[in-house]
């Protein structure tokens, strides 16, 4: 079982739409938990850290369900500009220095 | 603040050719960095990662070597590249669970 898990898509969606992505992680230990975005040839970028209480920002929501082991992350009012790939981050006390990231959902909102 | 360097931005090389990147972080001591790579279309593969000088962990077999001279200097390097090194190379930096990455290098070995 892969440590960090996430359905590579491409989900595509019109604008405005409400899309969520869910990513399941295997290491009960692990401790932090993120969402990234990447651009086409760009580098990934944080876009927001996750937090068992939940967390929002503006139209991004992030939940850690740690029961489950997953993380999810919703965007309401999809913009032509969130067109992109989502990867989410495990880190935890062990190997690979700490970090785990998922393999990517790939989005794509259409006009 | 803190900032990563990686160079060049893009690099076509010949087949047996030897490869150098450098990655440098500016504004932290200690960080954890991390070199991986990105097949086009694909997820990230960690090839390298240091958590001091001269400590790197190596996670997959390959012609590809990394070293840390420096606190904040991380170098990827192979003596001959093959045409399956082709890829986006991506230097990191982590703290706390935060990674930063830099622009990354295409490499296209021809």
């Amino acid at each position: 079982r892969k440590e960090v898990e996430q359905d590579p898509g491409p989900f595509n969606v019109p604008e405005g739409a409400t899309v969520a992505f869910n990513c399941t992680y295997s290491n009960s230990a692990s401790q932090s938990f993120f969402w990234y975005r990447q651009d086409c040839r760009k580098e990934p970028k944080l876009l927001m850290s996750v937090y068992s209480s939940g967390n929002e920002d503006g139209r991004f929501t992030a939940q850690l369900n740690r029961a489950s082991q997953y993380i999810s992350l919703l965007i309401r009012d999809s913009k032509l500009s969130d067109s992109a790939t989502y990867l989410c981050v495990v880190t935890y006390g062990g190997s690979q220095g700490n970090l785990i990231f998922g393999k990517g959902t790939k989005l794509s909102v259409k006009p | 603040s803190q900032t990563i360097h990686q160079w060049p931005a893009t690099l076509v090389q010949p087949v047996g050719s030897p490869l150098s990147l450098e990655c440098t972080v500016e504004g932290t001591s200690n960080p954890n960095l991390y070199w991986y790579r990105q097949a086009a279309g694909r997820g990230l593969q960690l090839l390298f990662y240091s958590v001091g000088i001269g400590q790197i962990s190596s996670e997959v077999p390959q012609n590809l070597s990394a070293s840390r001279p420096q606190d904040r200097q991380f170098i990827l390097s192979s003596k001959k590249l093959l045409l399956s090194d082709s890829g986006f190379y991506l230097c990191a930096w982590s703290r706390g669970g935060f990674a930063f990455f830099g622009q990354g290098t295409r490499l296209t070995v021809v």
